[in-house]
């Protein structure tokens, strides 16, 4: 998988956009970026993915940049709910590994009320 | 649309015994992987099936097994239960299990396996 680098932690006051930046600068150009986030004691859940172009979806927004080497995930109201850790992955595009989640240890957003 | 169903959500087994997970996929999904999650491996993958077939596995011991039915609906095994196993057991679907190719797997909230 391509490396990705995350901030540990983030915090976000309730009601405020939470933006979480991942860098990726070793992604090749077929790669997608997934975005996961899980809270204690549950399984993680699916966010949002991407390739070249940015995405939008219920949950939030994904905003890759030109040359693909960064991301930022984009929680447009966060809500006390949202607090969890989130994952920024780039799962390799080979034969090897494309079948397995690897999870880093991604950055943990408080929520504040 | 319903999501992934793992059953039971807890459970507490004693060294040498034997458990039986269950997940049910998202209608419609033909892959099915389990994934075993602790504070310090972090997530690890065990296995995926593919219309009943084991397509690739992970590197655990013997004990751990699985299979999948017809129905897509996936049963994961471990026998001869050691203190190490505890942990949160987590099944996984997908459209085609390629991640790589614009097909996110979606994970069920897991089975929590304690053993004493």
């Amino acid at each position: 998988d391509a490396k990705t680098t995350q901030p540990p932690s983030m915090d976000c006051a309730e009601g405020r956009a939470a933006n979480l930046p991942c860098n990726h600068s070793t992604i090749s150009g077929n790669e997608y970026v997934y975005w996961y986030r899980q809270i204690h004691s549950q399984g993680p859940q699916y966010i949002i993915h991407g390739l070249k172009n940015n995405e939008t979806n219920e949950m939030a927004s994904l905003i890759i940049t030109e040359d693909r080497k960064s991301s930022t995930l984009i929680l447009p109201h966060a809500t006390l709910r949202d607090t969890a850790v989130y994952y920024c992955i780039a799962p390799l595009n080979s034969g090897g590994s494309n079948y397995k989640l690897t999870f880093g240890k991604g950055t943990l957003l408080t929520v504040n009320p | 649309k319903a999501g992934v169903t793992q059953t039971p959500r807890y459970l507490i087994k004693t060294r040498g015994q034997q458990v039986t997970l269950s997940c049910s996929p998202i209608s419609g999904h033909r892959s099915v992987s389990w994934y075993q999650q602790t504070p310090g491996q972090g997530l690890q993958f065990l296995f995926e099936y593919f219309s009943e077939t084991q397509r690739n596995k992970g590197n655990f011991p013997g004990r751990f097994s699985g299979r999948q039915f017809s129905n897509s609906r996936s049963e994961m095994n471990v026998s001869t239960l050691e203190l190490g196993d505890s942990a949160l057991y987590l099944c996984a679907s997908s459209n085609t299990g390629s991640i790589t190719y614009n097909s996110p797997l979606h994970f069920g909230n897991g089975t929590r396996l304690t053993v004493t």
